[in-house]
């Protein structure tokens, strides 16, 4: 299995404008996870998938961001419109529900001018 | 509900020194325990975990033991490397309804020089 692939792996772009991050995850895995990592807060999580539903979306951080799962193997965070405090590594993770083992992407790094 | 804090970094060691990370966790009931490196440029991978009390859990050199009278799960290694070079996450699982879910502490950067 080639892991989460995340993609893109850099993005910049200015105020305002949309930004889509892709993840796929690893085959057979039922939970998807997406974190956003900063110096300044460092790993947050932003929201959690179980079998394509999502289950906490607590620590999406406003109506800017939205997230959806339309099938088992793809997963879309949006930001929309985009602000320079949204600039982040975002990383997908995804687990087998209930293993509590998380295996990450790579990592998006969002640059918002 | 649950939280974990671990030392803030940054830990600058020389190469064959002795590494101790502190980690201790709040949380009802005994949640599974974990820690987690990134390297740069890298996504998290998972380093080791325990899952009950007195467990140990060990790979690469690095150990850790889930001690519940200390509520704590301190990373060990007695010989670093240039190559450990990372940032260390201590985490434990959320609990709960939470399905798998979670809570990492904020991460200690560690610098090995040779």
């Amino acid at each position: 299995d080639a892991g989460v692939i995340q993609s893109p792996r850099h993005e910049v772009t200015e105020m305002g404008q949309e930004v889509t991050l892709r993840c796929k995850p690893i085959s057979g895995h039922n939970s998807l996870f997406w974190y956003r990592q900063t110096m300044m807060r460092g790993l947050e999580l932003l929201i959690y998938f179980n079998n394509n539903v999502p289950i906490d979306d607590s620590g999406m951080p406003e109506d800017r961001f939205s997230a959806k799962m339309p099938n088992a193997s793809f997963s879309t965070l949006k930001i929309q419109p985009s602000e320079p405090r949204d600039s982040a590594v975002y990383f997908c993770a995804s687990s087998f529900a209930g293993a509590n083992v998380l295996t990450f992407g790579a990592g998006s790094r969002l640059t918002v001018l | 509900g649950n939280s974990v804090t671990q030392m803030e970094g940054p830990v600058t060691l020389s190469e064959e020194a002795f590494l101790t990370i502190n980690c201790t966790y709040t949380a009802t009931g005994y949640p599974s325990l974990f820690w987690y490196v990134q390297y740069p440029g890298e996504g998290l991978q998972l380093l080791l975990k325990a899952t009950k009390a007195d467990d140990k859990g060990s790979n690469k050199g690095f150990e850790a033991t889930y001690r519940k009278e200390t509520t704590s799960f301190h990373l060990e290694k007695g010989s670093v490397q240039v190559s450990d070079s990372a940032v260390y996450f201590c985490a434990g699982s959320a609990g709960g309804g939470s399905q798998g879910n979670l809570i990492f502490g904020k991460g200690t950067k560690l610098s090995v020089k040779p």
